[in-house]
């Protein structure tokens, strides 16, 4: 299986702040990599696809980058409803052997 | 887009057969780009993917689960379930079923129920 490693597992940040959060593959997928913010009671909502796509009503805040094993997603300017867990997930697989990252929690400092 | 919802008891006995049904309307279960999956979510832990079944049946498993799970689908009723068999506590969590859309490899989980949390306990 193809392991999916995320960096930082939390961190703290102000409204209007910049964020970015890694995610590494233990191989390359290319760019079958999916961004999912998670809210406390909330199922997962998909936020980017194939890395850098932007899901239809997502604020343009959001951004995905990278290709082969390493990917950032980038909050620009943090908003107060972005305080929230966010996985990333390889899609090199499918349709089967997904794998989620093992989350990073932003919270407010 | 699609809606799911799912349903199912919320407490299973150790050793029993965990049992959950996930309805989808919105749309067909026999749309060809679409795949159904079940991701499950322990306590104050991450995401793990649990299984896809194509409308057709065939199924992909979690290897760490891969003997005691079965996903099968009813397209007459638009319905696809999830059954984990010989539960332990390590199995409770939030169960959630999701679509799986996209082509090629370019999928991802676009709709999700509502989520179960499901206890194991005696």
């Amino acid at each position: 299986d193809i392991q999916m490693t995320q960096s930082p597992s939390s961190l703290s940040a102000s409204v209007g702040d910049r964020v970015k959060i890694t995610c590494r593959a233990s191989l390359s997928i290319s760019s079958y990599l999916n961004w999912y913010q998670q809210k406390p009671g909330k199922a997962p909502k998909v936020l980017i696809y194939a890395a850098s796509s932007l899901q239809s009503g997502v604020p343009s805040r959001f951004s995905g980058s990278g290709s082969g094993t390493d990917f950032t997603l980038t909050i620009s300017s943090l908003q107060p409803e972005d305080f929230a867990t966010y996985y990333c997930q390889q899609s090199h697989s499918t349709p089967g052997g997904l794998t989620f990252g093992g989350g990073t929690k932003v919270e407010m400092k | 887009q699609m809606q799911l919802h799912q349903s199912g008891p919320g407490l299973v006995k150790p050793s029993e057969t965990l049992s959950l049904t996930c309805t989808v309307s919105g749309g067909s279960i026999s749309t060809t780009s679409y795949y159904w999956g079940w991701i499950r979510q322990p306590p104050g832990k991450g995401l793990e993917w649990i299984g896809n079944i194509y409308y057709r049946g065939t199924t992909y498993y979690n290897p760490s689960l891969n003997s005691r799970v079965t996903i099968s689908v009813d397209t007459s009723k638009n319905q696809f379930s999830l059954k984990l068999s010989s539960v332990t506590a390590a199995d409770t969590a939030v169960y959630y079923c999701a679509s799986l859309s996209g082509y090629y490899y370019v999928y991802h989980f676009d709709s999700w129920g509502q989520g179960t949390l499901v206890t194991v306990s005696s």
